[in-house]
């Protein structure tokens, strides 16, 4: 079975900083990954998604992650980040392209210090 | 667009009494919705899928007949927790996958409380 692991509950840093928020996933013939964040009092939203090809994704509001598959790993990257950031992130897997079946990670808490 | 709401946003019954948590897709014909349960410090773990007119598929684990689904129609799916008990606390949240669609749009939540 699917499984995903975040390695950290909550991550605090300064405006402005880099940040890196870690997921490794089990391995799995096929596998699409995915970035969910919860902004407070808010459902989840997709933020970015490994289906095939490129290896390194984008969302629209600066966050990347790479697909590693030797690692297992597929980490979120934020060169600069901003207040708004504030949120729960959710990695996920799916071995399924029409995503019936979504694993989450135990989400990790961005906590933006001024 | 693509707005998934859930009602009540937050609930505290009695041990014994049942509970029903609606989900509604705003904008949007969902033919498929999923709902899930988070406890604390946990991930979201798949209770079961609804498609519209059909039976729901629960996963292993999960009592069907103490979580009951109905999705009567394309834009609302109800989750009813009968003879709900202290264990039963948690946070609910609902999903829902638009026609010929493949994104999940998730709900906000409902935080229910067994006393």
């Amino acid at each position: 079975a699917q499984s995903v692991t975040q390695l950290d509950s909550q991550v605090p840093v300064f405006e402005e900083a880099p940040v890196e928020l870690r997921c490794n996933y089990s391995s799995s013939v096929s596998v699409y990954l995915f970035w969910y964040v919860q902004y407070p009092n808010q459902g989840l939203q997709l933020l970015l998604k490994y289906l095939s090809g490129s290896t390194l994704v984008e969302s629209i509001n600066g966050f990347e992650a790479e697909f590693n598959k030797s690692q297992t790993s597929f980490h979120l990257r934020k060169p600069s980040v901003h207040i708004s950031d504030t949120a729960e992130y959710f990695c996920a897997v799916s071995d399924d392209r029409w995503n019936d079946k979504i694993i989450f990670g135990k989400g990790t808490r961005l906590h933006i210090l001024p | 667009g693509a707005v998934v709401s859930q009602h009540p946003s937050w609930v505290i019954c009695k041990s014994g009494t049942s509970v029903k948590i609606e989900c509604r897709s705003l904008d949007f014909q969902a033919t498929t919705m999923f709902w899930y349960r988070q406890f604390p410090k946990q991930s979201l773990m798949l209770m079961a899928t609804s498609n519209e007119g059909s039976k729901a598929t629960y996963e292993q684990g999960v009592e069907k007949d103490k979580f009951l689904i109905n999705h009567a129609s394309l834009t609302l799916s109800t989750l009813t927790v009968t003879s709900a008990h202290p264990e039963d606390s948690s946070f609910y949240i609902c999903s829902a996958r638009e026609v010929r669609g493949y994104e999940q749009y998730f709900g906000p939540g409902t935080r229910l409380t067994v006393t």
